[in-house]
């Protein structure tokens, strides 16, 4: 079963700020099924990004997604004061859909 | 606009069973793989099972496995779970999502969430 590990736990910043989030799989998966959620307090998690780089839509364009293998990036250019969430990286493969542990964006 | 709207949750003492439904509007359900997520209260996001848009594939976590049942009724445009044997493990506010596609194991994305229904499993 693959693993999904994120980091950091949380990241301090300030608006207007770069925010990098990581998503690391324990064994090399496929970026085909690697996408990003945006969650905020008492709501339903959004989707940001799919196939690893690909904006959902109505999704920013300061949101970005990369990586490949097991190394995974979601980046905002520019933070908003709206971007301020938690978020998760997901992954299907073999009959089975994993997210990872999830990454705060908190302001600083 | 898509619009997935949960039900059923509650307060349900352990061992015993509680069905949940999701209701979909705006958009082709039968064209469509749908899924159930749940999220344990301040914790992450934990998937429970998918069926593709006629029933023929479906999934499950190994967390629900032979507790859990999925099934759909595209006629009634409505996804539901039939949870039985419930645990405390298993007190988590439970989403219906909606896929991008009809076959259960094409697209690993959920683009469409519901507001979520909340289980408590407690005695």
């Amino acid at each position: 079963e693959i693993v999904l590990t994120q980091s950091p736990g949380t990241l301090s910043l300030s608006p207007g700020e770069r925010a990098t989030l990581s998503c690391r799989a324990s064994q090399s998966v496929s970026s085909t099924y690697l996408a990003w959620y945006q969650q905020k307090p008492g709501q339903a998690p959004r989707l940001l990004i799919y196939g690893a780089s690909s904006r959902a839509t109505g999704i920013p364009d300061r949101f970005s997604g990369g990586g490949s293998g097991t190394d995974f990036t979601l980046t905002i250019s520019r933070l908003e004061p709206e971007d301020f969430a938690v978020y998760y990286c997901q992954h299907y493969g073999d009959s089975s859909w994993t997210f990872g542990q999830g990454t705060k964006v908190e302001i600083k | 606009e898509v619009q997935l709207v949960e039900s059923g949750g509650g307060l349900v003492q352990p061992g015993r069973s509680l069905r949940l439904s999701c209701a979909a509007s705006g958009f082709s359900f039968e064209d469509y793989a749908m899924h159930w997520v749940r999220q344990a209260p301040g914790k992450g996001l934990e998937w429970v099972s998918g069926i593709s848009w006629n029933s023929a594939s479906i999934g499950y976590a190994d967390s629900v496995k032979g507790r859990f049942t999925i099934s759909r009724d595209n006629a009634k445009n409505s996804l539901y779970l039939q949870m039985n044997s419930l645990r405390p493990e298993d007190t988590a506010l439970y989403y219906c999502a909606k896929t991008q596609g009809e076959s259960l194991y094409s697209y690993g994305q959920f683009d469409y969430w519901g507001q979520g229904t909340l289980v408590t499993v407690s005695s």
